[in-house]
């Protein structure tokens, strides 16, 4: 079975501040992995996701994530955020081996509140 | 022109009615999803059809019963409503094959049972 943990339920950041959102993920088997936002009042939409080669993959809205094999982890970056990126982000991960469909397991998400 | 849309937006009714949620994707995926979100956020998936078969059914109650007349539609029929029904339903849909392909959600529905 596969699982996600997001260690921060909430990340404060100051406006142009950097930022890590932090994923582990636990699965016996190869995985992919993606991020997601959720804006308030809105359905999810992808900002990245890891599939194969480059660990590091950049994503939309300036975001990039570190594939850690290692560490099972992967982590969101933003060098410098703004108000508009306050929203929930929700790390997933799904088995590469699931029997022919996918199946997601999201995080419980982090909520990202940049101040101004 | 929306991806994926979900009727009602919103939806407040009482203990013990009837009522759906209608789903429709105009993006030729052969995979549809219900999720529920609770008042913590969390997202949980409830039902997966692929081409109108059903694939995932999650430990959800009986009173939840998707339909699927065609593969760009996944409807949600809920008897019995309960206040622990109240949350987000999110309609997604996704190509079928398990490669990593990319959900994509509905704005959701926001059912409140009183």
């Amino acid at each position: 079975a596969q699982s996600v943990t997001q260690l921060d339920s909430q990340v404060p950041v100051f406006e142009e501040a950097p930022v890590e959102l932090r994923c582990n993920y636990s699965s016996s088997v190869s995985v992919y992995l993606f991020w997601y936002v959720q804006y308030p009042n809105q359905g999810l939409q992808l900002l990245l996701k890891y599939l194969s080669g480059s660990t590091l993959v950049k994503g939309i809205n300036g975001f990039e994530a570190e594939f850690n094999k290692s560490q099972t982890s992967f982590h969101l970056r933003k060098p410098s955020v703004h108000i508009s990126d306050t929203a929930e982000y929700f790390c997933a991960v799904s088995d590469r081996h699931s029997g022919g469909y996918q199946k997601v397991t999201f995080g419980i998400g982090t909520k990202l509140q940049v101040i101004p | 022109d929306t991806a994926v849309s979900q009727t009602p937006k919103y939806l407040v009714t009482q203990m013990g009615n009837d009522k759906s949620i209608k789903c429709e994707q105009n993006l030729g995926h052969d995979t549809m999803y219900w999720y529920k979100q609770d008042s913590k956020k969390f997202l949980k998936i409830m039902f997966s059809y692929n081409n109108k078969e059903l694939i995932i059914n999650e430990t959800v109650p009986n009173r939840f019963s998707p339909k699927s007349p065609d593969k760009a539609h996944l409807n949600l029929h809920i008897n019995s409503l309960e206040l622990g029904d109240s949350a987000v339903y999110f309609c997604a849909s996704s190509q079928g094959d398990n490669s990593g392909n990319t959900i994509y959600f509905g704005e959701g529905s926001w059912l409140t049972v009183v």
